[in-house]
This record gives structure tokens, C-alpha cells and sequence, in this order.
């Protein structure tokens, strides 16, 4: 079975700093995604980032950006010139073909970004 | 993208009594799952609804308790039965349209209180 494994439970940045959430996970599959999702404070969780693992060029979405580690099974999640909007709780999750369709989530992770 | 609607976004209900989540997709979807979030912590898989058929359930979750159809492939209702004060938490949505590739994209929630 996977894992997905976020070490961090809070983190805090200053605004406009830059700041990596970490994730690592556990698989023996070779074909599979993997997804940063946002859930900002009482609001719908959003797809923040995704991750095809056959590609070797990390993804990226304007301030987002990942370091996919492959053969160290990492996913971690940089946001640079963090905002005040990007306070939320981070998920971090993997989906594979063998687990009936369902994705593996991390704990989360909850980032404060200060004035 | 996929849109997902949830209806009630909110309810406050009694003890012993039972409520009826609607979840609607704005296009056909082969996956479709109900989760169970605390505010702050990470989420937990109850079912996937299968459509056409029993939805396929976690351990600890039983089908008396949370009742689940899916009469097509846009729409699922998730029942909880019975309620209790334990059952108070936030209920999601969410779908992706195949079993593998796609993005997994969550609904609104609906927040649930049983006195």
C-alpha cells in the first residue's frame, strides 16, 4: 500500500519570502501522480500543483513550484513571494494504479504566512 | 476541471435523526468518493460510490451507518443515519474523471452539527 508522509504540521513564512513544504512517499509502482492540494481556512480544497511521475521536468504554476525526487520518492512544494492569501493547510497526495482509483493523502501541513 | 456542487453546505441536526448529502458534477465522472474532514486535520475516505452498484466502503465504515447511491454518473447522495455528536465534522465530495490520470476534485463540504 502507499504512503504519503508530510513531516511538517504547521510552518510559517513571512510574506513575500519563499517557503518548501515537504513530502515523501512510499510506492513500488511506476506509473502514478502526484498532487499538491490547498484548503484554505473553512474554504474548498483546490488543486494547487500535479505531477506525472514519468516526467522528468518539475512542475510548475506561476509561484508554485515542485522538486520531484524520483528515486528518493520526495514531492516537495515551493511558493515563492508568499502572499497572505496562501495561508491554508497543504495536502500532499499520490494516486497509482493499484488502489482502485482512490488517492493516498498526507496529513497536511498548515502554513501561516505573516505580515 | 470539474465543478461539484454539494447540497446542504450546512446543517444543525438532532440526535437519532438522519441527513441526506447531495453531491452534483457538472460532467460525467468515473470515480466518485465521500470524505470525512475535522476542521484543521486531514481527511478520511468513508466509500467510493460505484454507480449502478453497493458503494465500496473503508474499514469502519458500514453501509447502515452511511447509505450511499449513485444513480448515474453525475450524481451521489451520502446518508448519515442515526446521528450522534461524534458524527459532527465536514462531509466532501469528490471526483475525478478515471481511475488513474486524472486530478481528484472535491466539492464544497457540508458542515454538519449533531446536538
Amino acid at each position: 500500500a502507499q504512503t504519503v508522509t508530510q513531516s511538517q504540521p504547521e510552518m510559517s513564512v513571512q510574506e513575500a519570502e519563499t517557503v518548501t513544504l515537504s513530502c515523501t512517499y512510499d510506492t513500488s509502482e511506476s506509473n502514478y501522480y502526484l498532487f499538491w492540494y490547498k484548503q484554505p481556512p473553512s474554504r474548498q480544497m483546490i488543486l494547487v500543483i500535479r505531477q506525472e511521475a514519468y516526467k522528468q521536468q518539475n512542475a510548475t504554476e506561476n509561484r508554485f513550484s515542485v522538486n520531484f525526487q524520483k528515486a528518493a520518492k520526495s514531492f516537495s512544494l515551493k511558493i515563492s513571494d508568499s502572499q497572505l492569501g496562501d495561508t491554508a493547510m497543504y495536502f500532499c497526495a499520490f494516486r497509482g494504479g493499484t488502489n482502485a482509483g482512490k488517492s493516498t493523502f498526507g496529513d497536511g501541513t498548515t502554513l501561516t504566512v505573516k505580515p | 476541471s470539474a465543478v461539484i456542487s454539494q447540497k446542504p453546505s450546512r446543517d444543525i441536526c438532532q440526535r437519532g435523526t438522519s441527513l441526506t448529502i447531495q453531491c452534483q458534477v457538472d460532467s460525467q465522472v468515473t470515480m466518485m468518493f465521500w470524505y470525512r474532514q475535522q476542521p484543521g486535520q486531514s481527511l478520511t475516505l468513508i466509500a467510493t460510490a460505484n454507480q449502478g452498484s453497493e458503494a465500496t466502503y473503508e474499514s469502519g465504515f458500514v453501509i447502515d451507518k452511511f447509505p450511499i447511491s449513485r444513480p448515474n454518473l453525475t450524481f451521489s447522495t451520502l446518508t448519515v443515519s442515526n446521528m450522534s455528536p461524534e458524527d459532527s465534522s465536514i462531509y466532501l465530495c469528490s471526483v475525478a474523471r478515471d481511475r488513474l490520470t486524472d486530478t481528484q476534485y472535491f466539492g464544497p463540504g457540508t458542515r454538519l452539527t449533531v446536538l
